[in-house]
């Protein structure tokens, strides 16, 4: 079964402090991998996925097949960034079309 | 940057009433979406949409859901008896063709039924 864990509820951290958001997914497949970012009274935005490999806002993740994990990362966190962050799993050329989402992880960045 | 709109953003019924919700998702987008994220618990899929039918639905979306696209831009669902557990931000979300094209979300409904 498709199943997307987030374990932390809620990350405070101080500014300039490295941040690393967990996430752990279980599928049998091929998955493709995303994070989502909601801003308070905004809509979920896409991140980052992982076939991009790409860095945005300064955040990065990395698919680790061996540990089933897409742990997001930013070296040097802002105040900016405080949100709540969704890990979602979609099942990529295997043809299922629906995304999991994980519980969400709010980060707060203090100052 | 196109959006995918939702209205109403927010929708106050009385339980057993019918509510449909209303989703314009971006013009050359595929496939459709339908979420919900009950007050402080994961978003959670309800259904998925593509050429005209359904393509997956989750465990949640029984007998009381439906959902249409009666023309080429409008994409609604329709809760026929609203219970008080339904109430929840609804997320409409859409995504151009490509196994691994992102979901682009709407601002929600917020439904609460009393």
């Amino acid at each position: 079964a498709q199943r997307v864990t987030q374990p932390e509820k809620l990350l405070s951290v101080f500014k300039g402090a490295p941040v690393e958001l967990k996430c752990n997914y279980s599928y049998s497949g091929s998955p493709e991998l995303f994070w989502y970012v909601q801003y308070s009274r905004q809509r979920l935005q896409l991140l980052l996925r992982h076939i991009s490999r790409e860095s945005i806002k300064g955040f990065t993740a990395d698919l680790n097949k061996g540990e089933t994990s897409f742990h997001l990362k930013k070296p040097f966190a802002q105040e900016e960034d405080s949100a709540m962050y969704y890990c979602a799993l979609s099942g990529g050329a295997s043809g299922t079309y629906k995304y999991i989402f994980g519980t969400g992880t709010r980060l707060k960045v203090l100052a | 940057e196109p959006e995918v709109t939702q209205t109403p953003s927010h929708q106050v019924t009385q339980m057993g009433q019918e509510v449909i919700l209303r989703c314009v998702p971006i013009s050359n987008h595929l496939y459709f979406y339908w979420y919900r994220q009950i007050l402080g618990q994961k978003v959670e899929f309800l259904v998925s949409f593509y050429n005209n039918e359904i393509s997956e639905k989750s465990e949640i979306f029984d007998d009381q859901f439906s959902v249409e696209r009666p023309d080429g831009s409008n994409f609604t669902l329709k809760i026929r008896s609203t219970k008080l557990e339904d109430s929840a931000m609804y997320f409409c979300a859409s995504r151009f063709a490509g196994y691994n094209s992102p979901l682009h979300f709407g601002n929600g409904t917020r439904l609460t039924v009393t």
